[in-house]
C-alpha cells in the first residue's frame, strides 16, 4: 500500500519477553519516526530517523528499548524484558525530509502496534 | 519545557453546531503548530498547520484555526460540524525542527 505499515496491529506478551515491532514507511521518505501513546495521552517523541541514523533518541525511556533501520527503510523498535508500565500504542511516522529545508512538518502516521504486557 | 494543553477532553455536539476546540502551548520563541485528527479505526493525519504568514489557517473538510500569538493559542474551528467529524483531535507544536510535542487529544462525538 501507499502509507505507513505496522506490524503487529496487536501484541500481547508476558512481563519480562522480549517484542520486535516493525515499521514499514512510505516509499522514499527518508524522516522516520517512532512515538508512543499511551491511554488518554497524546503521542509522546521516542526516537527520529534520518536515513539508516538515529538522529535523536533521547525520547527513548531506558536501555531496554532500541530501535534499528539498517537500510534507510523499514525500521523495528525492540522492547527488552517488557514490564506492565510500557503497555501503549506504538506509532510510527514518516515524512519525506527530516529537519532542515524542505521539511514541512507533516508527518505520515501508520496505524500503530498496541502492546499489552500481562 | 514546551507543553500544549488541549481544554476539553470529551465534546459532544449535534449536527450542524459549532465547534471550536481549545489549544494553549507554552513556547517563547517561534512556534510551528498542527491539528492532527484520528478518525474511528484510522491513523493519526494532518488537518491543518501553521509555519509562518497568515495566522488564519485553513485546512481540510472546512476546518479552520487561528494562532493569536499574544494568547499563546491555536483554536480548531468548524461553523457547521457533521456526523463525520467524530474523531479524536490532536493540537501539536514542533519542537527543534523534528519533535513534536503534543496535547493530550479531544474526543469531539457528533450527534446525528
Amino acid at each position: 500500500g501507499a502509507g505507513v505499515s505496522q506490524t503487529p496491529s496487536n501484541k500481547v506478551t508476558e512481563k519480562g519477553k522480549y517484542v520486535e515491532l516493525r515499521c514499514d514507511p512510505i516509499s522514499g521518505h527518508t524522516a522516520l519516526y517512532w512515538y508512543r501513546q499511551s491511554l488518554g495521552q497524546g503521542p509522546e517523541f521516542l526516537i527520529y530517523f534520518q536515513g539508516t541514523g538515529a538522529a535523536d533518541d533521547s525520547g527513548l525511556p531506558n536501555d531496554r528499548f532500541f530501535a534499528v533501520r539498517p537500510e534507510g527503510s523499514v525500521s523495528t523498535l525492540k522492547i527488552q524484558r517488557t514490564e506492565r508500565g510500557d503497555s501503549a500504542v506504538y506509532l510510527c511516522a514518516s515524512s519525506l525530509m527530516g529537519i532542515g529545508s524542505g521539511f514541512t512538518g507533516e508527518l505520515f502516521f501508520g496505524e500503530g502496534s498496541r502492546l499489552t504486557v500481562l | 519545557a514546551q507543553s500544549v494543553s488541549q481544554h476539553n477532553h470529551h465534546v459532544i455536539l449535534s449536527e450542524a453546531a459549532s465547534l471550536e476546540l481549545g489549544c494553549n502551548y507554552s513556547y517563547g520563541g517561534t512556534v510551528n503548530l498542527f491539528w492532527y485528527v484520528q478518525y474511528p479505526g484510522q491513523h493519526l493525519q494532518l488537518l491543518l498547520k501553521y509555519f509562518s504568514g497568515d495566522p488564519l489557517v485553513k485546512g481540510i473538510k472546512g476546518f479552520e484555526a487561528e494562532f493569536i500569538k499574544s494568547k499563546f493559542s491555536f483554536n480548531l474551528r468548524k461553523p457547521s460540524v457533521q456526523w463525520s467529524d467524530t474523531a479524536e483531535y490532536f493540537c501539536a507544536v514542533l519542537r527543534s525542527n523534528y519533535q513534536l510535542i503534543w496535547g493530550a487529544g479531544t474526543k469531539l462525538i457528533i450527534k446525528p
